[in-house]
């Protein structure tokens, strides 16, 4: 299966600990975002990177989040110091540029519960 | 900024019946509009899309036709079957932006 995989698929931690997740986006997909989706909402944007540039963030991810693609493949998003507000699914999806650029393809994501 | 508006509450109906899921924008630019659906367990797969106005994005029977004079993309299928039981998601992109604006879902169950 050549799609977008994520790991772990759920993680379970304790307040003020941290977690890092990650995305392994379609071989060939040079776009990469980060979304984030709580219950009974749709998925919300965090981040997006083209290769290993960090183009745009949302004023959701506060400076407890980081996230890194050091060689535009794989991405992580880190979460420091997490807070029971940062329970949620962490979803990740990929495009190609070019005339497929609206097609976003999301991987399953990582469920996040903070204790 | 961008939005998305679905119809509130889980859409129960029989096998057969005839499924219609509301979606309505607001959109700074000239959005391109997309259905995601999400199985059980699985991730958010994308089920059609339109880029411009009057345009009809159609799939697995699915059918949703960009108006914008009524700025809506209302999803459509005919005769819905036990697997089509998911969560529908309406979104929108607007050119030179490179994130999706999800509407809050819809949870579809069909009945046998």
């Amino acid at each position: 299966d050549t799609g977008v995989s994520q790991d772990p698929r759920h993680k379970i931690t304790k307040r003020g600990q941290n977690v890092t997740f990650r995305c392994d986006p379609i071989s060939e997909h040079n776009r990469l975002y980060w979304y984030r989706q709580t219950l009974g909402q749709g998925p919300e944007f965090l981040t997006y990177f083209q290769n290993e540039a960090q183009l745009e963030k949302s004023r959701l991810l506060s400076d407890r989040f980081s996230a890194e693609r050091p060689k535009g493949s794989f991405s992580t998003l880190e979460i420091q110091r997490t807070e029971q507000g940062d329970s949620a699914m962490y979803l990740c999806a990929s495009s190609s540029p070019g005339q497929g650029a609206n097609e976003q393809f999301f991987g399953p994501g990582t469920r996040l519960t903070v204790l | 900024g961008n939005s998305v508006t679905q119809m509130e509450g889980p859409v129960t109906l029989s096998e057969e019946a005839f499924l219609t899921i509301n979606c309505t924008y607001t959109a700074t630019g000239y959005p391109s509009l997309f259905w995601y659906v999400q199985y059980p367990g699985e991730g958010l797969q994308l089920l059609l899309k339109a880029t411009k106005a009057d345009d009809k994005g159609s799939n697995k029977g699915f059918e949703a036709t960009y108006r914008k004079e009524t700025t809506s993309f209302h999803l459509e299928k005919g005769s819905v079957q036990v697997s089509d039981s998911a969560v529908y998601f309406c979104a929108l992109r607007t050119y030179g932006n490179n994130r999706l604006a999800f509407g809050k879902g819809n949870q579809v169950v069909v009945i046998p």
